[in-house]
């Protein structure tokens, strides 16, 4: 098909790790983005990573790339309530244009 | 600090009304975009623009124009607002990819 599939909700306990997965939709999408959309405010870019590379760590976050199976993985270590927010994924395809996912409700109890 | 920003966060409008939706942003970007989100179908590319006086349909124009007179302002409006068009509607500029979003504007057409 041609959507950005992720799963619309995922709760964790704080503390833990949360996982969050995407299958995106065109194996010649040279990046893949996360972005972060926090209650009542716009999309932040959290991270992204280049079609050549499989992983991608920054302090809390792993992003992992596997191309074969079109699936992009975000991990966020020690979730904390301050991460409570709209997850989306997004690839770049055409070279120019862009595809966002449904994007992961994300929820940390305490 | 960069800056995306939306003119209106809630509008309320009648069915039939024109509706003007601002976005200014402070980054001197050639490329600004408008989506709308919706919950379960994420953000769908309704205008861009990558220069001034310059526009592109993207994946849901109908219903919708745009306007690009200055290089930092790019309009959204609804001739006539229809009750299928209350959504939140996300500004952003920047390259594909890497965008600054504003906070949004949330349109309610009763």
């Amino acid at each position: 098909g041609e959507d950005v599939e992720q799963s619309l909700f995922l709760s964790v306990r704080e503390g833990d790790s949360s996982v969050i997965n995407c299958t995106y939709t065109d194996s010649s999408s040279t990046y893949l983005y996360w972005y972060k959309q926090e209650p009542g405010a716009g999309l932040q870019l959290l991270t992204y990573i280049f079609s050549n590379m499989d992983m991608k760590q920054d302090q809390r976050l792993t992003v992992l790339l596997n191309k074969k199976d079109k699936h992009l993985s975000l991990r966020i270590a020690d979730t904390q309530t301050g991460d409570s927010a709209i997850y989306f994924c997004a690839e770049v395809y055409n070279n120019n244009d862009m595809r966002f996912g449904a994007g992961t409700r994300l929820t940390v109890k305490p | 600090d960069v800056k995306v920003t939306q003119s209106s966060r809630y509008l309320v409008k009648r069915t039939g009304e024109k509706v003007f939706l601002e976005c200014v942003q402070d980054m001197d970007h050639e490329n600004m975009f408008w989506y709308r989100q919706d919950p379960g179908l994420g953000l769908r590319l309704i205008y861009f623009s990558y220069d001034v006086k310059m526009k592109e349909k993207g994946d849901i124009p109908e219903g919708y124009s745009v306007s690009r007179e200055k290089k930092e302002r790019f309009s959204l409006i609804l001739e006539s607002a229809s009750t299928n068009q209350t959504s939140m509607y996300l500004c952003a500029s920047g390259d594909t990819g890497e965008l600054f979003f504003g906070e949004g504007s949330r349109l309610t057409v009763l």
